[in-house]
């Protein structure tokens, strides 16, 4: 399976302000997603990275709040604009291979917003 | 649409005793079922998927799960736990082969499985 390496591991942010989580694999992959994982909760996807075009969002999430970029197979940034405490979470990006029968994940990006 | 329901947040046993840890699913196409372990402050580790073919999937760390399509359910087993066994499991959906959603994962909300020496 790939890997994939995230960073920042952790950030401790002001509010207001905004982050971009970086997120590289070491090969080629179809489709890139990214997870918030609130504390002691589960993982929620935020959207497809789409290579290309424009991320496909999921219900609640919007661009303006979380822009997404992907140039190319094997990097993606998201961003988490203008924080709040809410915003506080574990941030995951993942990818899925062409046969796209399985996703791996990065080891997340734990964000506190103060 | 999809959704996963994991019965019990918190799942308690003693080491050595068989572990037993339930998934329920919903999906209006056949699935791709997964079972993911995170450990504190780590990402996640796929420990099995279920595809395609045999229904008894075998995965890492002598766990393993059943796909039962009659009871929609994908329950994860281990026969004998380890103290290193205590961690956060994640089930998972998505869709299948020419679903168009494969790789994109709909979660359980998780369960802790504690293991008491």
């Amino acid at each position: 399976s790939a890997v994939i390496s995230q960073k920042p591991s952790r950030d401790i942010c002001q509010r207001g302000t905004s982050l971009t989580i970086q997120c590289q694999v070491d090969s080629q992959v179809t489709m890139m997603f990214w997870y918030r994982q609130q504390p002691g909760q589960s993982l929620t996807l935020i959207a497809t990275a789409n290579q290309g075009s424009e991320a496909t969002y999921e219900s609640g999430f919007v661009i303006d709040k979380f822009p997404i970029s992907r140039p190319n197979l094997t990097f993606s940034t998201l961003t988490v604009s203008n924080m709040s405490p809410e915003d506080s979470s574990i941030y995951l990006c993942s990818g899925a291979g062409q046969l796209n029968t399985e996703a791996f994940f990065g080891q997340g990006t734990r964000l506190t917003v103060v | 649409a999809q959704s996963v329901t994991q019965l019990g947040s918190h799942v308690s046993v003693s080491e050595g005793a068989l572990v037993l840890l339930r998934c329920n699913y919903s999906s209006s196409v056949p699935p791709y079922l997964f079972w993911y372990v995170q450990y504190p402050n780590q990402g996640l580790q796929l420990l099995l998927k279920y595809t395609t073919g045999a229904t008894l999937v075998k995965g890492i760390n002598g766990f393993e799960a059943e796909f039962k399509k009659s009871e929609t359910s994908f329950h994860l087993t281990k026969p004998s736990a380890h103290m290193s066994d205590a961690a956060e499991y994640f089930c998972a959906v998505s869709g299948g082969r020419g679903s168009g959603n494969t790789g994109k994962l709909i979660f359980g909300q998780g369960t802790t499985l504690q293991v008491k020496p």
